[in-house]
């Protein structure tokens, strides 16, 4: 169980365009989503936080207008990154804690973003 | 603010011991993790110990906590090829989970 399932794994898009992942829980309900950004060699760098139905809290740095973070319900958040530029490439991992209101997070396998 | 430490990069011959270790700063985490992570995939929960437990053995797993120092470690017995990856700390005392740089595990056959 508590399976985190991530679309599209990779995606290559060009500057200026923007670009939407989609992250689902399978067999569980999300009260909370997590996106994060990972760097190579790097650890996970939080970017928002989403509850199903409220906006997104975003950490410190992070562009709301640049990364629009939807949670419209249980199981599906989405995260669009805007007028995506080079610098954005980077991988984009979700995670998704739930109903239960355990602390535990499971995640998804990660999209590749490369933006040319 | 909250941080958690660990060293880059582990070797190991096929068949020994791994043990990594993790260091944390915030004295209010309940909980405490390790994930696997393989190249170009996401994020795999290995295992993870509540703050008042000292140590957890899941088969070839082995969680040592030790609070007062603040320090955590996972133990990878008989340790294979397939084990080598990045293993990420993470430490969660309310609602966010803060994680570790993490550290790549070679295995050597």
């Amino acid at each position: 169980g508590a399976v985190v399932s991530q679309h599209p794994s990779r995606v290559i898009c060009k500057s200026g365009t923007s670009v939407k992942i989609e992250c689902r829980s399978l067999d569980f309900q999300a009260t909370t989503m997590f996106w994060y950004r990972q760097f190579p060699k790097q650890s996970l760098m939080l970017m928002a936080t989403s509850n199903e139905g409220s906006k997104a809290t975003y950490e410190q740095g992070v562009e709301k207008d640049k990364f629009l973070i939807n949670h419209a319900s249980l199981t599906l958040s989405t995260l669009t990154v805007t007028s995506a530029h080079p610098e954005d490439s980077s991988f984009y991992i979700c995670s998704a804690r739930g109903l239960a209101g355990g602390t535990e997070q499971y995640f998804g396998p990660g999209t590749r973003l490369t933006v040319t | 603010g909250e941080d958690v430490e660990q060293s880059l990069f582990l070797s190991v011959r096929e068949g020994d011991s791994s043990v990594i270790n993790c260091t944390y700063t915030d004295s209010s985490s309940t909980y405490l993790y390790w994930y696997k992570q393989e190249p170009g995939a996401g994020l795999q929960l290995l295992t993870y110990i509540f703050s008042n437990m000292d140590m957890k053995q899941d088969q070839r797993l082995t969680v040592l906590l030790n609070k007062k120092d603040k320090h955590l470690s996972l133990r990878i017995a008989d340790t294979q090829t397939g084990d080598s990856a990045i293993y990420f700390c993470a430490v969660a005392g309310g609602f966010k989970t803060i994680f570790g740089a993490g550290t790549r595990l070679f295995v050597k056959a």
